[in-house]
């Protein structure tokens, strides 16, 4: 199986604030990696998809990119609204295998 | 409107069976792939199954492999997941989700005695 690695597992920052997290895959995925988004309670959210394309509908200061093994994902200006956990998960290899998670809390 | 909605979710005791039901609208069910994702309470996702359009071709995680069936009625709309010899470690919220972009609100399965 593809072992997903993100860090950090939580991150607290100002609104206003660039927020980045990173995804590493164990194997090469190519462009093949989702970010959601995952507010307490709710279901998860996608954000991104093939590592780099903004799901319609999503606010442009969410972005990705990255190939092959390292992925970032960043939020260029940090809103209260974002206060959510932030999953990647690679699409390349059943099993579709997620990171741990990085929560995002609100300094 | 896209949309998916579970059900099937409930308490059961270890070694017993569960049968789950998504059912989507909105959307031309057959010509997607959907897949089962779960999470146990306070912990992140897991990739549970998945079965492309035609039904023909399924795919499962370790954990569930042998216990778990996924299958789908494109007549009827519904996606299922009929899960065996569940254990307290199968305990999580179950989410549909359709070609892994547009997640059901989920239903939780319990296993305790």
């Amino acid at each position: 199986d593809i072992q997903m690695t993100q860090s950090p597992s939580s991150l607290s920052a100002s609104v206003g604030d660039r927020v980045t997290i990173t995804c590493q895959a164990s194997h090469d995925i190519s462009k093949y990696l989702y970010w959601y988004q995952q507010k307490a309670g709710k279901a998860p959210n996608l954000l991104i998809y093939d590592a780099s394309n903004l799901e319609t509908g999503v606010p442009s200061r969410f972005s990705g990119s990255g190939s092959g093994t390292d992925f970032t994902f960043t939020i260029s200006s940090l809103q209260p609204e974002d206060i959510a956990t932030y999953y990647c998960q690679q699409s390349d290899t059943l099993p579709y295998t997620f990171g741990q998670g990085t929560k995002l809390e609100i300094k | 409107e896209v949309q998916l909605v579970e059900s099937g979710g409930a308490l059961v005791q270890p070694g017993g069976s569960l049968r789950l039901s998504c059912a989507a609208s909105g959307f031309t069910f057959s010509s997607y792939a959907m897949s089962w994702v779960r999470q146990a309470p306070g912990k992140g996702l897991e990739w549970v199954s998945a079965v492309i359009g035609s039904g023909v071709s399924t795919y499962y995680a370790d954990s569930v492999k042998g216990r778990f069936t996924i299958s789908r009625d494109n007549s009827k709309n519904t996606l299922y997941l009929q899960m065996n010899s569940l254990s307290a470690e199968d305990t999580a919220v179950y989410y549909c989700v359709k070609g892994l972009r547009l997640w059901g609100r989920g239903t939780l399965v319990t296993v305790s005695s």
